[in-house]
């Protein structure tokens, strides 16, 4: 099945830095890349996805990149603020055929700490 | 409010004795599954269910089972826990399958088998 691979496990940044999560997939068939935020005691929150028609998505200061041929994507946080500190999770799903159809198969998350 | 309700939100056991964590929304999805949250692991799907009566094995099913039996709920049953089965547990819902978009996720049950 897929298998998505994310790095680092950890950030830590100054306020007002930019931060990048990279995340790599294995299953060809996968079209769905969303991105979430999972605060304290909560459940994720999407905070942005991008599909395999689209090589990069913006949203404020949160941006997206996929590159299809590598197979990776990657989350850009610019002007980072310490409410922006939480676990990120990128995730990978397949509209049709492969064995991820169906399923959203997620990476192992990275704790991102904004300093003050 | 559109949500994702789990109970209970903290539950201690003993290996063997069966429970079930109960996941309702109200948001008419088709689309509802159970994960479990470890660290270093990430999220890891045990069951999914594309629609009433239509259930399927994620990625880490043993020792799990679900029903879907109505739209609104889709309870996660161990019938003999074990202390692997300690971690936190998701439930989640989104209009049809992960590829429509916005997975609503509930706030987390924390399992702990003694």
């Amino acid at each position: 099945g897929e298998n998505v691979e994310q790095h680092p496990s950890t950030l830590s940044v100054q306020e007002g830095d930019s931060a990048v999560i990279k995340c790599t997939y294995s299953d060809s068939a996968s079209n769905y890349f969303p991105w979430y935020k999972q605060e304290l005691g909560k459940g994720p929150q999407l905070i942005i996805d991008i599909r395999s028609n689209v090589g990069e998505k913006k949203d404020q200061r949160i941006a997206v990149t996929l590159n299809k041929t590598a197979k990776h994507f990657s989350l850009h946080i610019t002007e980072t603020q310490p409410e922006d500190s939480a676990v990120y999770f990128c995730a990978a799903a397949a509209n049709a055929g492969g064995t991820s159809y169906g399923k959203l198969t997620f990476g192992q998350g990275t704790i991102l700490t904004v300093h003050p | 409010e559109a949500q994702v309700t789990q109970n209970p939100r903290y539950l201690i056991t003993v290996t063997g004795k069966k429970l079930t964590v109960t996941c309702s929304q109200n948001m008419n999805h088709e689309y509802m599954s159970w994960y479990r949250q470890d660290p270093g692991l990430g999220l890891r799907q045990i069951y999914y269910s594309m629609n009433v009566e239509v259930t399927d094995k994620g990625d880490v099913p043993e020792g799990y089972k679900v029903s879907r039996k109505e739209k609104r709920n889709f309870p996660l049953i161990l019938e003999s826990p074990s202390p692997n089965q300690t971690s936190l547990y998701f439930c989640a819902s989104s209009v049809t399958r992960p590829t429509g978009g916005l997975f609503h996720f509930g706030n987390g049950t924390r399992l702990t088998v003694t």
